[in-house]
């Protein structure tokens, strides 16, 4: 079964450092999506991405994040100037369709954490 | 505002026993509705959808949930649970039109004792 692949599984950064988190969709899907989640807390939306562009954010998702489809394969949610705050664990995800009536494949996560 | 509301934080059950899960939204208009599932140390596993139709949706490994929508609510059930369903289970909503992104439930997390 196909998988969505996030890289590196764990990653402790110093705060006000750049984090990169790299995953690599589902190879025929065109929809690719951040979440994020806070511990003890839900899965937020941070960005959905098609085309090349950002087709929708959050309030979350301020000029401190970015994402970028560097190369066709990797998708990358680069945080700059981490704070202790961003401390979470990062879902990628993939879908073939905009439409959520075909749900999501979602990677393993990022824990990110900020010291 | 749109949310989601997962009134079980944590559940312990022995193997055997009958598992409900809460789960309900706040939202105007039409949605769509998942449950996930996440395994320790593995990735959100789709567990059941409801788009139309039945409102009693049946998913992987012997879930099902039932949509009541005068309820707002969709709560996952399961005759009999194992030892193996001990995860972290997620509710999620979208609308069915305007935007791509879930919101989703705090989570509950389950404890089957063998």
């Amino acid at each position: 079964e196909p998988e969505v692949t996030q890289t590196p599984s764990h990653q402790v950064t110093q705060m006000g450092q750049e984090v990169i988190l790299r995953c690599v969709p589902i190879s025929n899907h065109l929809y690719f999506y951040w979440y994020r989640q806070i511990l003890g807390q839900k899965v937020e939306f941070l960005v959905s991405f098609y085309n090349n562009e950002i087709s929708e954010k959050s309030e979350i998702f301020d000029d401190q994040f970015s994402v970028e489809r560097p190369d066709g394969s990797n998708f990358t949610l680069k945080i700059r100037s981490t704070k202790l705050e961003d401390s979470a664990m990062y879902f990628c995800a993939s879908s073939r369709m905009g439409s959520t009536n075909y749900g999501y494949t979602f990677g393993s996560g990022t824990r990110l954490t900020v010291v | 505002a749109q949310s989601v509301s997962q009134h079980n934080h944590h559940v312990i059950l022995s193997e055997a026993a009958s598992l409900e899960l809460g789960c309900n939204y706040s939202y105007g208009g039409t949605v769509n509705l998942f449950w996930y599932v996440q395994y320790p140390g593995q990735h959100l596993q789709l567990l059941l959808k409801y788009f139309s139709g039945d409102p009693l949706v049946k998913g992987i490994k012997g879930f099902e949930a039932e949509f009541i929508k005068s309820k707002f609510s969709f709560n996952l059930r399961k005759p009999s649970v194992q030892w193996s369903d001990t995860a972290e289970y997620f509710c999620a909503v979208t609308p069915t039109s305007g935007t791509y992104k879930y919101i989703f439930g705090t989570g509950t997390r389950l404890k089957v004792l063998a």
